[in-house]
């Protein structure tokens, strides 16, 4: 079966770092999305990766590593507005989006 | 700016009754999408359009269907509404996914079965 393992809850400080980890097994992979939901909203793209490596947008970088099924986002200089969920979404080899379950993300002052 | 929109943000619908979740996008894009997001188990796809008048089912069809007579609109139909339906609907729309195409989503739609 297909599955993306996401930590189903972190807490952090304001100001600090934090990383969120994706770990995949699906059938093929044809792309890496990050997506961002404030509560009771939509979620929002946040990065897409399709190549290993890093990807950095402002405070934002996602990371992926094909060989390893993982991928991370990192986020900098955390602001009360980051906290929301994170979603880990991945594109199969028939195109079709599968999705992690998401992870909360509490920031503290 | 690209739009996703939903008909109705809050729904409360007794058991039994016909459900109807409209979904417009503005964006020109052939595949669409619904979503149910329920607490701890993430997107699950109910069913996704690569095209007008076609429909392909997702992970969990069961009690709905849907309809595309038109490009830009995508509608979810609960033909008997149950409790175990309770959840939050998403909508999507996207150009075709293999060159990384992002997804819009709509706002959500928030329905309550009594």
């Amino acid at each position: 079966g297909q599955n993306i393992d996401q930590p189903t809850e972190m807490t952090a400080t304001e100001g600090a770092i934090v990383q969120i980890n994706c770990t995949y097994q699906t059938s093929g992979f044809n792309g890496l999305f990050w997506y961002q939901q404030h509560a009771g909203e939509a979620p929002t793209f946040l990065s897409y990766n399709v190549l290993d490596g890093l990807e950095e947008k402002g405070r934002f970088s996602s990371f992926l590593s094909r060989s390893k099924g993982y991928s991370y986002l990192l986020l900098k200089e955390l602001q009360m507005k980051d906290s929301a969920s994170y979603l880990c979404a991945v594109i199969d080899s028939n195109y079709q989006l599968i999705w992690g379950a998401g992870t909360k993300l509490i920031i503290k002052p | 700016d690209v739009k996703v929109t939903q008909s109705s943000r809050y729904l409360v619908k007794r058991t039994g009754e016909k459900v109807f979740l409209e979904c417009v996008q503005d964006m020109d894009h052939e595949n669409m999408f619904w979503y149910r997001q329920d607490p701890g188990l993430g997107l699950r796809l109910i069913y996704f359009s690569y095209d007008v008048k076609m429909k392909e089912k997702g992970d969990i069809p069961e009690g709905y269907s849907v309809s595309r007579e038109k490009k830009e609109r995508f509608s979810l139909i609960l033909e008997s509404a149950s409790t175990n339906q309770t959840s939050m609907y998403l909508c999507a729309s996207s150009f075709p996914a293999d060159s990384g195409n992002t997804i819009y989503f709509g706002e959500g739609s928030w329905l309550t079965v009594v």
